[in-house]
Formats: structure tokens, sequence, C-alpha cells
């Protein structure tokens, strides 16, 4: 039973364009979000997370909104730039003392030039 | 580069042996995490140590192990190895508070094949 889920596979936006990528999840005891990118043959890279006391998060041109009653996440960057075309994977932490990371199947981001 | 270092970059092997990956965390960093991405997986955290300790446990197979020694290196051990455990392994390191919402920075990856 995935609890983290990024339903789109793949997404591509023409340059300077908003790029929207979403992420759903089941549990309300998640209290920390994230979002990574990963190029080809790199680890993946920390871009930005939000806890679940807040609903919006800024970061130069990263945007992370928070909506916890629909259980959605989602990562805006604007204006696009072909260097952002990657996979985003989101990622939530669980509370309590057994905390656990669970990531997202990953979205594929293409900006178009 | 982040500053975290893994080695083999890659390793190929067969089933029911056993392997060692290694990581080396960025200078200062106290925790060190491990990864498996694997096609139908995706990422999937593993095990996260903290100062030698053990602080946070994923999915990680009984088969699997892991440690980190007094230098924080850490090393991931795979035995018994099948077809399914082929993937990439990523090592982590944060330096914050060894709590899984610190900021970490990842490792290139060991590419493991098990033929």
């Amino acid at each position: 039973d995935q609890q983290v889920k990024q339903n789109s596979p793949s997404l591509s936006v023409q340059e300077g364009r908003i790029s929207i990528l979403n992420c759903d999840y089941t549990n309300s005891m998640f209290d920390y979000f994230l979002w990574y990118k990963k190029y080809p043959a790199e680890g993946p890279t920390f871009l930005i997370s939000i806890s679940s006391i807040k609903d919006k998060n800024e970061d130069g041109r990263f945007t992370v909104f928070l909506n916890k009653s629909a259980k959605h996440l989602s990562l805006h960057i604007v204006p696009s730039q072909p260097g952002d075309s990657a996979v985003y994977f989101c990622a939530v932490i669980s509370s309590g003392s057994a905390r656990q990371l669970t990531f997202g199947s990953g979205t594929q981001l293409t900006v178009l030039p | 580069d982040s500053g975290v270092t893994q080695t083999p970059k890659h390793l190929i092997t067969a089933t029911g042996q056993r392997v060692t990956l290694r990581c080396s965390p960025r200078s200062g960093d106290l925790s060190v995490y491990w990864y498996q991405q694997s096609l139908d997986q995706g990422l999937q955290f593993l095990i996260q140590y903290y100062n030698g300790e053990e602080r946070a446990k994923g999915n990680i197979l009984e088969r699997f192990s892991a440690q980190q020694f007094p230098d924080l290196h850490s090393e991931l051990n795979l035995s018994s190895l099948e077809l399914g455990d082929s993937a990439l392994y990523f090592c982590a390191s944060s330096a914050t508070t060894g709590d899984l919402a610190d900021t970490q920075y990842f490792g290139p990856g060991t590419r493991l094949t098990v033929l």
C-alpha cells in the first residue's frame, strides 16, 4: 500500500513557464515533507522542505505548498529552466518515536527550450 | 560534488554471494543514511546511523546489515544476494541533529548487479 504517491510519472513544460509537481499522501501522522531532485548518474539533491505547521515555504524559484486537509503536497518552479530537467521525488517523514522516511516514485520533469 | 564518497562505483556478483558497500560522509557529519533505488521499488530508506548508533530503520531486509565506525564511515553488508537485490545503493550524510528531517547530502551511489 503506497503511502506516498506521485501520480504523474512525467511532465513537460516550456522554458519560462511554471512547473507544478504533485504528491499525495495517505497518513495524517506525517509531519515533515521534502522535495529532492535527481539527475541521471547522480545522487538525489535536497531542494526544499516544509513542516506540517506551515502551508507554504519559498526558496528562490521553488515554492512548496502543503494542503493538510487534502493530504496534498506540491512543488512550484517559476520560471522553469532547462537545467531543472530531472526526476523530482517527494518524501515524507512520520511523527513519533519510530520516525520513518518514505519517498514517492518520482516525476520526470522535462523543460523544453 | 556533495562531499559524500561511495565505493565501489559498480559491483557485479552472483546470487548467494556477500558484498560490502562503503560510504564516507562529509567531513564533520555524524549521520549516515542508506537507501536502495531499484526499478520497481523506487527510492527506499534502509537505515540511519548517528555517531555510531542505529537511529532509524526503514525497509531493510534481515539479509542486510550496516554499521558506522568510530571514524564515522559506514558499511552496508548485503548477504545471500538475490537477483532482486540488483539496484543503486545510495549513502547520504547530514550534520545537524541526527533527525531524519536534517538536510541530507547524497553520494553518487554504488550500482550493484546480481547475476
